[in-house]
């Protein structure tokens, strides 16, 4: 069965600081690949999405970067944090376009 | 752009009893998905159920059961028999059947904390 990890859980980081959040998934293939933001008490908001190694499509300008150096593998990075960037960011996974996206388990990250 | 609406923004229901979660959305396409999804406290994501809108049938998984409702653009979530781990802040989603550009992403409502009373 496909299962998809996230790491760390949870991340403090000092305003300025780089950001590296790692997903990986195992269990199938070419999988596309989702990075998503959520808010305090609000709904989830597209980041990156990946069809294929090193294709990234970026939803909203920010200061935050997205690689697939594996077929499986999606990171989520940043070379200097902002405090607008503290939330909880979710990377999910789907066999397709038209599959169901599958979650992590979330970063919170909290920017002091 | 499609924009998707739940206007409850908390609710609650007694053990063993039957809610309704209710979900409106916009869009000006005639095939797309609908999900409804669950993050209980560890904020983890899970797909409760998926309906796809040429399917006029309404999906049903255990518990889990939508009232599709297509030229009123509504999608609702039914919980029967609801148990104190169905307490979750729960989220209805869309997604487009086209598969280019900003198509491929989830659009989630704000969500509806549902408190399940013992």
């Amino acid at each position: 069965s496909q299962t998809i990890h996230q790491w760390p859980a949870t991340l403090v980081q000092p305003v300025g600081s780089p950001l590296s959040l790692e997903c990986t998934v195992e269990g199938t293939s070419n999988p596309n690949l989702y990075w998503y933001r959520q808010a305090a008490g609000r709904g989830l908001q597209l980041l990156f999405y990946s069809v294929g190694i090193g294709q990234i499509s970026s939803e909203v300008p920010q200061n935050l970067s997205a690689s697939r150096p594996q077929d499986r593998q999606f990171i989520l990075s940043s070379k200097k944090l902002l405090l607008s960037d503290s939330g909880f960011y979710l990377c999910a996974w789907s066999a397709s376009d038209n599959q169901p996206q599958h979650f992590g388990d979330g970063t919170r990250l909290s920017i002091l | 752009a499609q924009t998707v609406t739940q206007s409850q923004p908390e609710m609650s229901v007694q053990e063993a009893e039957t809610v309704t979660l209710s979900c409106t959305y916009d869009t000006s396409e005639s095939d797309y998905y609908l999900f409804w999804y669950k993050q209980p406290p560890s904020r983890q994501m899970i797909l409760v159920i998926r309906q796809e809108a040429y399917k006029q049938q309404n999906a049903t998984e255990n518990r889990f059961s939508v009232n599709f409702q297509k030229a009123a653009k509504s999608f609702s979530l039914k919980i029967s028999d609801s148990q104190l781990g169905d307490a979750a802040m729960y989220f209805c989603a869309y997604r487009s059947v086209f598969s280019s550009g900003s198509a491929r992403q989830l659009t989630f409502g704000s969500g509806t904390q549902l408190t399940v009373l013992p």
